[in-house]
């Protein structure tokens, strides 16, 4: 089946650090990636998706690319900052309409 | 595009009561919905997918007879938690999927069973 792995959090970095988060996955197929982020008290938010292998996912400054070798669809941020604080979920699912699959989340809190 | 409407976003009841969690696809037709529930401080759980004018398709260890779901038309589907108890206490999540903006997730609804 299939299974999405992320980086243990928590993750505290100080502001204008950069930051990865890995995410591995097995999955069957050709899946879609995602990373969602969950800020506190509120639902999930599409961050950045890609959809086949070497696309690169962007937004905010953060960036993922989905690398079907290693099977990883690992985010950075080149200088976080303390609004970035949140939980981030790396996703996938493989089919159009079908159910995604979710790590278990890494929360990352940036210090000032 | 693309909008997921989820309502309440918060809601407390009394143990016994049941509680009913609506989703919206406000701009598109959704034929698929999702409803997942998360704990605290976990990953979420896909509860059930929930299928315009047919049974929704339940997960494994959901009781189909406590997570009522109807997804009576295009735009709309009821999560319905019958005589609710503490432990079913949670934050519930429900998402639709369409093929030019992938997933897209309700605001979610917090659930507290007193």
């Amino acid at each position: 089946g299939n299974s999405v792995t992320q980086m243990e959090g928590p993750v505290t970095l100080s502001e204008e650090a950069f930051l990865t988060i890995n995410c591995t996955y097995t999955a069957t197929g050709y899946p879609s990636l995602f990373w969602y982020v969950q800020y506190p008290g509120e639902g999930l938010q599409l961050l950045l998706k890609a959809t086949k292998a070497d696309d690169k996912g962007s937004n905010k400054g953060f960036e993922a690319t989905y690398r079907k070798e290693t099977t990883s669809f690992h985010l950075e941020k080149g200088s976080v900052q303390v609004s970035d604080s949140a939980v981030y979920f790396c996703a996938l699912c493989n089919t159009n309409a079908g159910k995604s699959t979710f790590g278990d989340g890494t929360t990352l809190t940036v210090k000032p | 595009g693309a909008v997921v409407s989820q309502h309440p976003s918060r809601v407390i009841c009394k143990s016994g009561t049941s509680v009913k969690i609506e989703c919206r696809s406000l701009d598109f037709q959704a034929t698929t919905m999702f409803w997942y529930r998360q704990f605290p401080k976990q990953s979420l759980m896909l509860m059930a997918t929930s299928n315009e004018g047919s049974k929704a398709t339940y997960e494994q260890g959901v009781e189909k007879d406590k997570f009522l779901i109807n997804h009576a038309s295009l735009t709309l589907s009821t999560l319905t938690v019958t005589s609710a108890h503490p432990e079913d206490s949670s934050f519930y999540i429900c998402s639709a999927s369409t093929a030019s903006y992938g997933y897209t997730f309700g605001s979610g609804t917090r659930l507290t069973v007193v």
